[in-house]
């Protein structure tokens, strides 16, 4: 089955700093990966999302890149603000198998960013 | 849509109890996924249901713990008997399997102590 790597498991960045979260998957079959933000004591939600035919994604200021390749992706946040400070997910998942069958997304272990004003 | 609801929100219980969580989600989603998070093992994967049937319940840890989905708009998870290693909080998610993407809606979630 499908295994998502996620780091780091943790990150500290200045207001107005990037912070860059990665993930590696290992199964070739997956074409879908969707980040999922989780704000304390709250439920995960889909910030944003890329298919495999799309190398990077922008909304105002995240973005993901893909390589498909290398078997990895990565979430980028500008200009960090505190509202960020979440736990973000990184996720993997082929879409819906030829014989209809549905395909379960696995999830990244999570990283923790803190975002300090 | 008032999205994926769930109840309780918090449940204590002694060890040996059983526990239900409950979960309605999106009308007209025909997936429905149970969730266990903790701080440990993270985001886990216990048991998907497509069109009420259930699909793949791998993910769940042992015996002591069931699902079922009798129609559409319900689902329960049942721990019986409960113990203190299950607390955690459990999430119910619930997505569209016709369309291109797999986007799943969470519900709030079911933060379990068990003493």
């Amino acid at each position: 089955g499908e295994n998502v790597e996620q780091h780091p498991s943790t990150l500290s960045v200045q207001e107005g700093d990037s912070a860059v979260i990665k993930c590696t998957y290992s199964d070739s079959a997956s074409n879908y990966f969707p980040w999922y933000k989780q704000e304390l004591g709250k439920r995960p939600q889909l910030i944003i999302d890329i298919r495999s035919n799309v190398g990077e994604k922008k909304d105002q200021r995240i973005a993901v890149t893909l390589n498909k390749t290398a078997k990895h992706f990565s979430l980028h946040i500008t200009e960090t603000q505190p509202e960020d400070s979440a736990v973000y997910f990184c996720a993997a998942s082929p879409t819906l198998h030829p014989s209809g069958g549905y395909q379960k997304v696995t999830f990244g272990t999570g990283t923790k960013l803190q975002v300090i004003p | 849509d008032a999205g994926v609801i769930q109840s309780p929100r918090h449940e204590v219980t002694e060890m040996g109890q059983e526990v239900t969580l409950r979960c309605k989600p999106i009308s007209g989603h025909d997936y429905l996924f149970w969730y266990r998070q903790t701080m440990m093992r993270g985001l886990e994967l216990l048991i998907y249901f497509n069109n009420n049937v259930p699909i793949d319940d791998s993910g769940m840890p042992e015996d002591r713990f069931s699902a079922k989905m009798p129609n559409a708009s319900f689902s329960t998870l049942k721990i019986q008997p409960s113990e203190p290693r299950d607390s955690a909080v459990y999430f119910c998610a619930s997505s569209l399997g016709t369309l291109a993407k797999n986007i799943q809606y969470f519900g709030a979630g079911t933060r379990l102590s068990v003493l």
